[in-house]
């Protein structure tokens, strides 16, 4: 019975690369948040996906980075040309439905940029 | 001002001791999420609650909705405790979770 998967855990790129997360749900879980943790800092909300859809971007920067929630297969936070300041942990969690259920998280993916 | 704020920043006590995390919030929310993220791992999520009261062993959270303040305890401490306890918030409308900064949990043998 897995739970959120993610990977991969560790990534490392060069500056000017693109950087591609993966997270798979837990099974039959529809609902995808993506959130971003800064050295030192707090978690920080990017996006909310369900398959398909995405249905806020609020907390993504406009430039750079993208995600996705295909039909099928994972959800991917892809982050092009990538930069110092990316460098971060990227935690994915999902759920059953939108309101009113608890978010499962994965371990997250630690991005370094060389 | 955070929409989330917890207290204290950092806390080291003694194997055993009864522990107390608070954690104030400003806007309106449909759920409160006690969040345990330990050194280099993932995160773990403890509790989601709304109202009252919630137990599950050792670990007590309790929130005051007309206050706008959780407490989340932990009973006969122990040094696997450790870790950096988050309080979030779900702020309704698509469940958009809100952090605090997290208290960084430190228990001595």
């Amino acid at each position: 019975n897995a739970g959120v998967m993610q990977n991969p855990r560790h990534l490392v790129r060069r500056r000017g690369q693109e950087a591609r997360l993966r997270c798979s749900p837990m099974k039959g879980h529809s609902h995808v948040y993506w959130y971003r943790q800064l050295p030192e800092e707090g978690l920080k909300f990017m996006v909310y996906l369900q398959k398909e859809n995405i249905i806020d971007e609020s907390g993504m920067p406009k430039e750079r980075f993208s995600a996705e929630f295909p039909k099928e297969g994972p959800s991917i936070l892809r982050i092009q040309q990538v930069v110092r300041g990316d460098s971060a942990a990227y935690f994915c969690a999902s759920s059953l439905a939108s309101v009113g259920q608890p978010q499962h998280f994965g371990d997250g993916t630690r991005l370094s940029i060389l | 001002k955070n929409e989330v704020e917890q207290s204290p920043q950092n806390l080291t006590a003694q194997e055993g001791e009864f522990i107390t995390i608070n954690c104030s919030y400003s806007v309106g929310i449909s759920a409160l999420h006690w969040l345990q993220q330990h050194p280099g791992g993932g995160i773990v999520s403890l509790f989601m609650l709304s109202s009252g009261k919630k137990k599950h062993g050792r670990l007590i959270a309790t929130i005051n909705i007309q206050e706008k303040h959780s407490s989340l305890h932990i009973t006969a401490s122990h040094p696997r405790d450790s870790a950096v306890y988050i309080c979030a918030v779900g702020t309704g409308r698509d469940d958009k979770i809100i952090f605090g900064k997290g208290t960084r949990l430190h228990i001595l043998p």
